[in-house]
């Protein structure tokens, strides 16, 4: 199976604009959640999103928002970007079997700069 | 914020040695997970120790858990040059329900560069 990915890979965006991630997620798999690594406050989960719903969230403001298509595969927004948004955006897919938790595997990220 | 510390915070070894990470967490969990980061790219999976286990195996991994002491250690044998990457470890949380869903939170990872 191919595993997760992510795209763009990188991206160069100035203050005040948006932007848009997009994840797509092992085939069969039905969860996928978003995490933000920072060097100053390490990884820090962003939401997960199940069936097209979104089931947990992080302490991250409004300007951070997601959704996810029937296809499983999901899309990340942050919108009027600020410097401290520079991170690379992970996302992760999990099987999610019968309510069970298991582990989750990792796309390569989103390295995303704010000038 | 995160869930756990992770010790030591770096570590420097030889080819052919240990090495041990420990990890301490602050809440109930349903499981921890142990993930392998090299150079800021994406995370690998390592291995999964859930809260009713104490100690799992992988190849050369080796993972204890306590749950009375909220924490857990990654030993790796013999270690390789290109072991050289940092390690994370995540926890899953027991909610009310006794459900997890999908929040990893993160310790904040140990370095571990070994020396051919």
């Amino acid at each position: 199976k191919a595993g997760v990915t992510q795209t763009p890979r990188y991206l160069i965006k100035t203050r005040g604009q948006q932007v848009t991630l997009s994840c797509s997620p092992i085939s069969g798999h039905r969860s996928v959640s978003w995490y933000q690594q920072t060097p100053g406050q390490g990884l820090q989960f962003l939401f997960e999103y199940f069936s097209e719903t979104q089931r947990n969230k992080g302490n991250f403001p409004g300007r951070f928002s997601g959704r996810q298509f029937s296809n499983s595969r999901s899309e990340m927004n942050v919108s009027t970007l600020e410097l401290g948004d520079s991170a690379l955006y992970l996302c992760a897919s999990s099987p999610m079997t019968s309510g069970t938790y298991n582990e989750q595997f990792f796309g390569p990220g989103t390295r995303l700069t704010v000038l | 914020s995160q869930q756990g510390e992770e010790d030591p915070q770096a570590l420097s070894i030889q080819e052919g040695e240990n090495a041990t990470m420990n990890c301490s967490y602050k809440t109930s969990i349903n499981n921890l997970q142990w993930y392998r980061q090299n150079s800021g790219r994406g995370l690998v999976h390592l291995i999964l120790i859930r809260s009713n286990e104490r100690e799992k195996h992988s190849g050369r991994l080796r993972v204890t858990l306590d749950t009375s002491k909220k924490s857990s250690s990654l030993l790796i044998t013999a270690s390789r040059a290109a072991d050289t990457a940092s390690y994370f470890c995540a926890t899953t949380r027991r909610d009310a329900g006794g459900t997890s869903y999908g929040k990893l939170t993160f310790g904040q990872g140990t370095i571990l560069t070994v020396h051919p």
